[in-house]
């Protein structure tokens, strides 16, 4: 399989743990992009990577959030101190210049 | 502020009929356009896109329609099947990509 892949694909943590998500995109996709989904909405926008740099961040990422892209492949999202309201759906996404984006399944995160 | 929405929050079929699904936009900047499937428990699955200097734009069994006058997208899907059965999204690209609350679209036998 050659698609986006998310790992964990469930995640449950008790409220205040810190967590992590890796995302493995599309080889040769230098775009990375990381969403926030709950359930019955469409995709929130969270950050985007192009290689290594992380060119924009939404202002629903709080300074809670953090996301790194260290050889411009693999990305992670780091949450601290997490929160009831973080429960949801952490989508990446990659893609090429122009091209759309290609989503993985997503890492379902539940704070209890 | 700049928003993506569709019409109709549900959407049931017969099987072989065909589908549908509205998409408005307010962000007269955004230039590309996307529609996406989202199965059950799985990411969004790219079906097809459109760039705003079109106005139709057809793949297999599926057909994007672009009015940028009233700032209208719709998805057409030709003989719909239980497979189709999904939330389908629009997404479009100005600032960033936004996307929509989605359209469950659900096929009956």
């Amino acid at each position: 399989d050659t698609g986006v892949s998310q790992d964990p694909r469930h995640k449950i943590t008790k409220r205040g743990q810190n967590v992590t998500f890796r995302c493995d995109p599309i080889s040769e996709h230098n775009r990375l992009y990381w969403y926030r989904q709950t359930l019955g909405q469409g995709p929130e926008f969270l950050t985007y990577f192009q290689n290594e740099a992380q060119l924009e961040k939404s202002r629903l990422l709080s300074d809670r959030f953090s996301a790194e892209r260290p050889k411009g492949s693999f990305s992670t999202l780091e949450i601290q101190r997490t929160e009831q309201g973080d429960s949801a759906m952490y989508l990446c996404a990659s893609s090429r210049r122009g091209q759309p984006q290609h989503f993985g399944d997503g890492t379902r995160l539940s704070i209890l | 502020g700049e928003s993506v929405g569709l019409h109709l929050p549900t959407l049931s079929v017969q099987e072989g009929d065909n589908s549908i699904i509205n998409c408005a936009y307010s962000n007269s900047a955004s230039d590309y356009f996307i529609w996406y499937k989202q199965e059950s428990g799985k990411g969004p699955q790219f079906i097809i896109d459109i760039r705003s200097n079109m106005d139709k734009r057809q793949g297999q069994r599926v057909t994007v329609l672009l009015n940028k006058t009233v700032k209208h997208l719709s998805l057409q899907i030709a003989a719909t099947q239980p497979g189709d059965s999904a939330v389908y999204f629009c997404a479009e690209r100005g600032n960033d990509m936004r996307f929509g609350a989605g359209t469950r679209l659900t096929v009956k036998p």
